[in-house]
Order: C-alpha cells, then sequence, then structure tokens
C-alpha cells in the first residue's frame, strides 16, 4: 500500500518568511495530492491540492510543486503570517474518485510575529 | 449548507467500556470515510463506505471496532471493548465521489477525542 513521509515535523518561521513542508509517496500509482491544514481546536480543511499531470499549482501565497520521477511534493508558503500557524498534512491518493487518502505524519508550522 | 458532524467532540471512558461515535456526512455526499490520529502520528485510514456499503475496511485494527452506515446517510463506529491504545482522535470525511475517475475534495468533521483511562 501507499507510504506517505512528510517532514520537518515541527517549523518555526518569523513572520514574512517563506515555509517550505516535503512530502514523500511509494506508490507511484498515486496522482492526487492534496494539502489539509488544521488550526487549533478545527477540522482540517483543504488549502490546495495538485494531481499528476501538472508540475506545479499556486494559488496566492501557497504553492505545491509535484515530481513524479522522485515521487515527491512541495508544499511553499511566502509572506508567512501569524494566521498561518496550524498543522499542515500531506497526501496521496489514486484519483479513482473513491479512493481513501493516505496521510503524512504533519508539520507543526509556528509563525512568529 | 452543514458541514460534516461528529458527535461526541470528547469522550473519556474506562478500559473495557464501550464507546459509540457518530458522524453525519454532507447531504448527498456517498462516500464516507473514518480515520484515526493517535498521539501526534499520521491521520491514518480506518475505512470507506459508498453510500450503505463498505468500500474498504483495510485500516480497522482489530475486530474490537464496527462501523455501520445503515441507509447510507449517518455513520457509527464503536469500540467495544475499548482499550487504551485506542484513544486517539477519530475523523470522518465525506466526499461526492462523481463517478467520472476522478477524486473530489474530502470534507473532514472537528473529530471526537477518544481518551479510554
Amino acid at each position: 500500500g501507499e507510504n506517505v513521509e512528510q517532514h520537518p515535523s515541527t517549523l518555526s518561521v518569523q513572520e514574512g518568511d517563506s515555509a517550505v513542508i516535503k512530502c514523500t509517496y511509494s506508490d507511484s500509482a498515486s496522482n492526487y495530492f492534496p494539502w489539509y491544514k488544521q488550526e487549533l481546536g478545527k477540522r482540517p480543511q483543504l488549502i490546495i491540492d495538485i494531481r499528476s499531470n501538472v508540475g506545479e499549482k499556486k494559488d496566492q501565497r501557497i504553492a505545491v510543486t509535484l515530481n513524479k520521477t522522485a515521487k515527491h511534493f512541495s508544499l511553499h508558503i511566502t509572506e508567512t503570517q501569524p494566521e498561518d500557524s496550524a498543522v499542515y498534512f500531506c497526501a496521496a491518493s489514486i484519483s479513482t474518485g473513491r479512493r481513501a487518502l493516505t496521510f503524512g505524519s504533519g508539520t507543526r508550522l509556528q509563525v512568529q510575529p | 449548507e452543514a458541514g460534516v458532524t461528529q458527535f461526541p467532540s470528547h469522550s473519556v471512558i474506562e478500559k473495557g467500556q464501550t464507546v459509540t461515535l457518530r458522524c453525519d456526512p454532507i447531504s448527498g455526499h456517498d462516500n464516507l470515510y473514518w480515520y484515526r490520529r493517535v498521539m501526534g502520528k499520521e491521520i491514518k485510514f480506518l475505512l470507506h463506505f459508498v453510500k450503505e456499503s463498505k468500500q474498504d475496511e483495510s485500516g480497522m485494527p482489530n475486530n474490537r471496532f464496527l462501523a455501520e452506515r445503515t441507509g447510507g446517510t449517518y455513520s457509527t463506529l464503536k469500540v467495544q471493548p475499548a482499550e487504551l491504545e485506542d484513544s486517539g482522535v477519530y475523523f470522518c470525511a465525506s466526499s461526492q465521489g462523481n463517478g467520472l475517475g476522478r477524486n473530489t475534495e474530502a470534507f473532514f468533521g472537528q473529530g471526537t477525542r477518544l481518551t479510554v483511562v
């Protein structure tokens, strides 16, 4: 089955700096890679996702890159703000419409004002 | 539109007792998933319903866990008898599954924090 590794487990940055979280996956059949953000006491929420037919996707201050050959994908947050502080989870799945997600172990991001 | 709701939000039970968690998915979502996060580790898949049928239950840890989704609406996850290692946050998620072979966004509930003492 799929295995997703996520690094780092914790990340502290100064407000305005960039943050990068990296994930690797094992199943070359995986082709859907969402990122979820979980703020303290709240539910995980999808912030961005990427499919294997593209190498990069951007949405304002967040971007995700995918390297299918190396089987890794990364989340990039630029101009970080205190409200970006949360736990971020990467995940992988086979996009058949009905497959569960395999998650990484999460990264706790702390943005220092 | 209401999101995915889970009940209770917290539950503290003694080892050997029974607990039942409930999940109400977003109306119209055929796919319902149960996940668990233990001690700050990854969110781990437990099982997946498509309507009332179990599509994949490969993540269920053992036969102390029983999930149902009668009528294809809400789902329950019962742990009987509970053990200490069952402690964690249990998440439910739902998605539409448009049948076109593409994943659609999975919406999560806020989770049930289960503590077995």
